[in-house]
């Protein structure tokens, strides 16, 4: 299958600080990235649903401004919480999506955990 | 939009016997059901997934049944083994690739040697 990775693979910040993750389809190309958010012991929530060289597409009750997504290349999208509070701690994971390069699921990243002091 | 719903929320089974996950969905356009394996910190794996116009798939141990009318489909894993413990997601969508989804919200299963 296709490879996805993410960076930071975990950070840990300051309350008010804002930080930007990375994903990235290292072998395909992706049309469509998607951000998932999960709390502990939780399922995988989706927060947004981007597209190379468009703006994203939140789900109802995500701040869009303070989630900002950038998906400028067909291999790289960002997700920057802005603004992090601790209540933003949990484990972010991306999933990448490309089927003109003949895959048809999703492939997931690593996650990145993220602990707000 | 669409509702995944997952029971069990945990399960324990003995090393050998089989385990049962259920889902039901409330979106009738959804026509993509997969499932995932996620252990601890790691991301989801996918092990099976189902199209509408399959009612059931097998590969080894793990088969998905789907009853498009009913709107559930199940997990069914036989011959357990303890590297099976892990949290398992139900997942539908409108189609495969492009199109979010929605996950049920976790099994539990564990595995008793």
């Amino acid at each position: 299958g296709a490879v996805v990775s993410q960076h930071p693979s975990w950070v840990i910040c300051k309350s008010g600080t804002s930080v930007k993750i990375e994903c990235r389809s290292l072998d395909f190309q992706a049309t469509t990235m998607f951000w998932y958010r999960q709390f502990p012991k939780q399922s995988l929530m989706l927060m947004a649903t981007s597209n190379e060289g468009s703006k994203a597409t939140y789900e109802q009750g995500v701040e869009k401004d303070k989630f900002l997504i950038n998906h400028a290349s067909l291999t790289l999208s960002t997700l920057t919480v802005t603004s992090a509070h601790p209540e933003d701690s949990s484990f972010y994971i991306c999933s990448a999506s490309g089927t003109a390069s003949g895959y048809n699921e999703q492939f997931f990243g690593p996650g990145t955990r993220l602990t707000v002091l | 939009g669409e509702n995944v719903e997952q029971h069990p929320s945990t399960l324990s089974v003995q090393e050998g016997d089989s385990a049962v996950i259920k889902c039901t969905y409330s979106d009738s356009a959804s026509n993509y059901f997969p499932w995932y394996k996620q252990e601890l910190g790691k991301r989801p794996q996918l092990i099976i997934d189902i199209r509408s116009n399959v009612g059931e798939k097998k590969d080894q141990r793990i088969a998905v049944t789907l009853n498009k009318t009913a709107k559930h489909f199940s997990l069914h894993i036989t011959e357990t083994q303890p590297e099976d413990s892990a949290v398992y997601f139900c997942a539908a969508s409108r189609d495969f690739g492009n199109e979010k989804l929605t996950f049920g919200t976790g099994t539990r299963l564990t595995i008793i040697p």
